[in-house]
């Protein structure tokens, strides 16, 4: 089975550091993604990446920048915490467009 | 903007009932998924499918895509299928519902 890995479950963060996400899977997908949910407003992606140091914005990217550096990883990066960026971030990975996901368990940041 | 509309947003139900959940979408899409989430827990994709009908276990998925329609069928609920259920389209882009929380009371 696919595995989609994020380095941390829980995490807490000050006002103005800088956060990394990390987010690892192991079937040589090409595209992988990162989302952040929040209650009622659902699943909203904030970057993807469909190969090695490729980055697409996502519907929310403001405050956020990925990394891509190998194909296996995908790193979201907060510039400076703030707490509205406290929520679930959820990462993804596919084989290619059009084919199913699979998840990370989720880390649910809390910046305070 | 909501290109991806789920129905019920709750749902409580009883052990043993036939549960149904809907999506409706807006943009023209090449395939449409059902995803599960349990409390605190990361998602699972249940089906992706881009035509007529998809069964696993308990679970059935059917779409329409000349109504733009898709519902997720759960027969003989259990207290284990209490989660959230998100729909979601690939097309261009990207786009989820927000989800339907399912509760099945024993």
């Amino acid at each position: 089975d696919v595995k989609v890995t994020q380095s941390s479950r829980y995490l807490v963060k000050r006002t103005g550091e800088k956060v990394f996400l990390e987010c690892v899977q192991d079937m040589d997908h090409e595209n992988m993604f990162w989302y952040r949910q929040d209650p009622g407003l659902g699943l909203r992606l904030i970057y993807f990446s469909y190969d090695v140091k490729m980055k697409e914005k996502g519907d929310i990217p403001e405050g956020y920048s990925v990394s891509r550096e190998k194909k296996e990883r995908f790193s979201l990066i907060l510039e400076s915490a703030s707490t509205n960026q406290t929520s679930m971030y959820l990462c993804a990975s596919s084989f290619r467009h059009h084919y199913g996901y699979t998840f990370g368990s989720g880390t649910r940041l809390t910046v305070v | 903007k909501n290109e991806v509309e789920q129905s019920p947003q709750n749902l409580t139900a009883q052990e043993g009932e036939f549960i149904t959940i809907n999506c409706s979408y807006s943009v023209g899409i090449s395939a449409l998924h059902w995803l599960q989430q349990h409390p605190g827990g990361g998602i699972v994709s249940l089906f992706m499918l881009s035509s007529g009908k998809k069964k696993h276990g308990r679970l059935i998925a059917t779409i329409n895509i000349q109504e733009k329609h898709s519902s997720l069928h759960i027969t003989a609920s259990h207290p284990r299928d209490s989660a959230v259920y998100i729909c979601a389209v690939t097309g261009n882009q990207f786009y989820f519902g927000t989800g339907t929380s399912l509760t099945v009371i024993p």
